[in-house]
């Protein structure tokens, strides 16, 4: 079975500063790997995923991830914080490539931005 | 297209009663989640639905939580009877068919309903 684990509930820095937010999962086949970003009061969406291939992903609003199959990791990072870029961050794991796969969530990530 | 559609988005109700969220997924998209929020226990996974049919309900807190999906564009998550701690956020979310290069596991999710047992 798949899980997700999210260090750190709560991670704040200053606007202009690195963010890197932290995933390790765990799946007994290759995995496909999501973040998702969550703003106040709305669902989740898409920021971005891996799927095959590189293992550098680009996703939105400047932000990337690296899949780290020896790591069993996929970590987000963005180099310069912005103050609209606080939000909750969720990582989440599919086994399957198709529409019937079980997607699973971690525990999600706040993010702060300090002016 | 408007998206994941889901009502109420809001409902207080009092312990007992039976809730009844309802959700429209995007058109021709061929499976749907149903996941719970709170902060105690983040989000979770309830049940999904692939070509309307349940195929994990696992995550299903217990029989007064039921699910089902008379049709590709429509979903009912039940709870009767219901107790304060049903109180959470409720979103529904869908994805489309195809293979992996066409998003085939990417969710789109709905605003989500607000729910709080007194």
């Amino acid at each position: 079975a798949q899980s997700v684990t999210q260090l750190g509930s709560h991670v704040s820095v200053s606007e202009g500063a690195l963010v890197l937010l932290r995933c390790n999962y765990s799946s007994s086949v290759p995995p496909y790997l999501f973040w998702y970003v969550q703003y106040p009061n709305q669902g989740l969406q898409l920021l971005l995923k891996y799927t095959t291939g590189a293992t550098l992903v680009k996703g939105i609003n400047g932000f990337e991830a690296e899949f780290k199959k020896s790591e069993t990791s996929f970590h987000l990072t963005k180099p310069s914080a912005h103050m609209s870029d606080a939000a909750e961050y969720f990582c989440a794991v599919s086994d399957l490539p198709s529409s019937a796969s079980k997607i699973i969530f971690g525990s999600g990530t706040r993010l702060s931005i300090r002016p | 297209d408007a998206g994941v559609i889901q009502s109420p988005r809001h409902e207080v109700t009092e312990m007992g009663q039976e809730v009844t969220l309802r959700c429209k997924p995007i058109s021709g998209h061929n499976s749907l989640f149903w996941y719970r929020q709170t902060m105690m226990r983040g989000l979770e996974l309830l049940i999904y639905f692939n070509n309307n049919v349940p195929i994990d309900d696992s995550g299903m807190p217990e029989d007064r939580f039921s699910a089902k999906m008379p049709n590709a564009s429509f979903s009912t998550l039940k709870i009767q009877p219901s107790e304060p701690r049903d109180s959470a956020v409720y979103f529904c979310a869908s994805t489309p068919g195809g293979g992996v290069r066409s998003g085939a596991n990417v969710l789109t999710f709905g605003a989500g309903s607000r729910l709080t047992v007194l």
